[in-house]
């Protein structure tokens, strides 16, 4: 069966400092992968999407950038994290029209 | 650009009543839909989808309502329980040609009274 694993599941961290998220997929092969932030339980907002190793398309211009260098590993980056960075981080697979989602990043930068 | 919103943020029922929950979308092209359920501190979860050639679908204590002429869905929750409290969102998958992206609306919250 699919699974999508994430972790850490909550990670604190101080402004300035790094940080990598990573997301790997179990039961598919070649997955459409995809990076979600979401602030105060609200609003889904699409970071990154991959369609395919070392393809990465980004949504919005920010402080965080994305990798795959596995076809089913997923990595979520930054070099300096921002207050405006916390938030939960979701990965989702998308196969056709099945959406899977994983259990989610809960990241506080202070 | 498209989008996929929704009316209300917040929506408060008592427990027992039907819950409706409603979203707008923009994309004429769009022929498939997904409603989420997302509990506090979890992943969004599927409860439902519907397709164009559809106008309503049911599922347990769910119906979804598709009006496609005014691009309109909704969720009805039938005896709505203090377990369905949780922010819904709708989604529209049908971004095929740019990478199937996934894109939702802003969610409503539902709180169910005791």
């Amino acid at each position: 069966s699919q699974t999508i694993h994430q972790w850490p599941a909550t990670l604190v961290q101080p402004v300035g400092s790094p940080l990598s998220l990573e997301c790997t997929v179990e039961g598919t092969s070649n997955p459409n992968l995809y990076w979600y932030r979401q602030a105060a339980g609200r609003g889904l907002q699409l970071l990154f999407y991959s369609v395919g190793i070392g393809q990465i398309s980004s949504e919005v211009p920010q402080n965080l950038s994305a990798s795959r260098p596995q076809d089913r590993q997923f990595i979520l980056s930054s070099k300096k994290l921002l207050l405006s960075d916390s938030g939960f981080y979701l990965c989702a697979w998308i196969d056709y029209n099945e959406q899977f989602f994983g259990p989610g990043t809960r990241l506080t930068v202070l | 650009g498209e989008s996929v919103g929704l009316h209300l943020p917040t929506l408060s029922v008592q427990e027992g009543d039907n819950s409706i929950i409603n979203c707008a979308y923009s994309n004429s092209a769009s022929d498939y839909f997904i409603w989420y359920k997302q509990e506090s501190g979890k992943g969004p979860q599927f409860i439902i989808d519907i397709r164009s050639n559809m106008d309503k679908r049911q599922g347990q204590r769910v119906t979804v309502l598709l009006n496609k002429t005014v691009k309109h869905l909704s969720l009805q929750i039938a005896a709505t329980q203090p377990g369905d409290s949780a922010v819904y969102f709708c989604a529209d998958p049908t971004r095929k040609n740019q990478g199937g992206k996934l894109i939702f609306g802003q969610g409503t919250e539902l709180s169910v009274k005791p």
